[in-house]
């Protein structure tokens, strides 16, 4: 069974830095590309970038550039998308996703970021 | 980057009858090895999104039937025969055919 787990719900004041991990297990993790997308509060899906665990070759969205970092360890089968000099506006669900068939086909369950002083 | 924009954005339907989304891109999403990247994603209240339709009309694994796809280019729509009380939630289509990847604004599909 395909399954991503991400890691839990984090509080963050504005200035600081955060690493958030996808697990994948049930399928060969360094072959598929995984997506990042981010979901602020009562809005839409927005794509970050996708990343190719096997490479890892990254492919970022421009709106979001300079703004996160992805990469992965294919060792362990783990993705992660750092988000630096956080502000109160990163406050959002951030999902990952594996990239298959030319959707996005299995989700994390999401990982909350909440950042205020 | 290529728009997506989805109509209708609220859509009140009777449990029964058929309910029908259209999502039309900013340019054709034709890829050039001859595919067209055009999903459709249901995002239920409290949960992640969840791929229902690939390349436009290829249903996921365990998608119900009464769930299916069309269109081609710039234009494509989806159809559910009959509305269950489980479809209600935020419908997506998204375009994974030029980087950076969009998504149409979502339809949030009730229940009258």
């Amino acid at each position: 069974e395909v399954q991503l787990v991400q890691s839990g719900a984090e509080v963050k004041k504005p200035g600081e830095s955060l690493k958030i991990s996808c697990k994948g297990s049930g399928y060969s993790f360094a072959s598929n590309w995984i997506g990042w997308v981010r979901q602020m509060p009562g809005k839409g899906l927005e794509w970050m970038g996708i990343i190719y665990p096997g490479d890892p070759d990254t492919r970022y969205n421009p709106s979001f550039q300079g703004q996160v970092t992805m990469s992965a360890d294919k060792s362990i089968s783990t993705a992660y998308l750092q988000l630096s000099s956080l502000r109160a506006s990163d406050t959002a669900i951030y999902y990952c996703a594996r990239l298959n068939l030319g959707g996005l086909n299995f989700w994390g369950q999401g990982t909350l970021v909440t950042v205020s002083s | 980057d290529i728009v997506m924009t989805q109509t209708p954005l609220s859509s009140p339907v009777t449990l029964g009858q058929p309910a029908s989304i259209s999502c039309r891109s900013s340019q054709s999403l034709v890829h050039s090895d001859g595919n067209t990247y055009l999903s459709w994603l249901q995002q239920r209240p409290g949960q992640p999104p969840r791929l229902l339709i690939y390349k436009i009309s290829n249903r996921f694994s365990g998608v119900p039937d009464r769930f299916s796809g069309s269109g081609a280019g710039t234009d494509f729509t989806l159809k559910i025969s009959r509305v269950e009380a489980e479809d209600v939630g935020v419908y997506y289509c998204m375009q994974a055919t030029q980087i950076p990847y969009t998504f149409g604004q979502g339809t949030n599909l009730e229940i009258k």
